[in-house]
């Protein structure tokens, strides 16, 4: 199993340019999630789907689509990126009975 | 915000010695899980404990509940070099999303 992978690992994008986040996992879960990490804030909630074809915002989600055609993927989709979206973006998804969530390693982003 | 709180922010122990570190909440919970993050990778699950327990044993970790309190506390035994992360504590409310504090951060000096 190669667990949750996320593409790409590093980007560099323009303000206002858009592009996409990939996740994909390979254990069938049915739970995946978006986070971002800034210094010192921890992770906070993007988006979330709790199976395919069904998504719902988290606690940060204004500037960022997802949609969940098939429950391998979840990508996350920056409409116009601007400098406040530069971060660190972690993928998790979750099948267990617990919620225990199993994390990606993660997408650099820096927006100039 | 259902964030949770760790403290301290950062610890700095020498090798060999116990770590300890604490998480405090905000609302009633499912569980309580532990996560570890080397630096600059995605974060690890270490242990979870149910709201119905007090304390949980895994290894070298050691994790307790006190919901009367909302708090809860992460103990490593016996630390080692490799123990250097940051542990983040993140609760889980029954509403399908994990809410995650702001992390400790562990040096361990050899």
């Amino acid at each position: 199993n190669a667990g949750v992978t996320q593409t790409p690992k590093f980007q560099v994008l323009k303000t206002g340019q858009s592009m996409t986040l990939q996740c994909a996992q390979d254990m069938n879960h049915e739970y995946m999630s978006w986070y971002r990490q800034d210094p010192g804030m921890g992770l906070r909630l993007i988006h979330y789907s709790v199976g395919a074809g069904i998504t719902d915002q988290g606690e940060v989600p204004n500037g960022y689509n997802v949609s969940r055609s098939t429950t391998e993927d979840f990508p996350l989709r920056l409409l116009s990126a601007a400098p406040s979206q530069t971060s660190v973006y972690f993928c998790a998804s979750s099948g267990g009975t617990y919620n225990e969530q199993f994390f990606g390693p993660g997408t650099r982003l820096t927006v100039l | 915000s259902q964030q949770g709180e760790e403290d301290p922010q950062a610890l700095s122990i020498q090798e060999g010695e116990n770590a300890t570190m604490n998480c405090s909440y905000k609302t009633s919970i499912n569980n309580l899980q532990w996560y570890r993050q080397n630096s600059g990778r995605g974060l690890v699950h270490l242990i979870l404990i149910r709201s119905n327990e007090r304390e949980k044993h895994s290894g070298r970790l050691r994790v307790t509940l006190d919901t009367s309190k909302k708090s809860s506390s992460l103990l490593i035994t016996a630390s080692r070099a490799a123990d250097t992360a940051s542990y983040f504590c993140a609760t889980d409310t029954g509403a399908n999303n994990l809410f995650f504090g702001t992390g400790t951060r562990l040096t361990v000096i050899p």
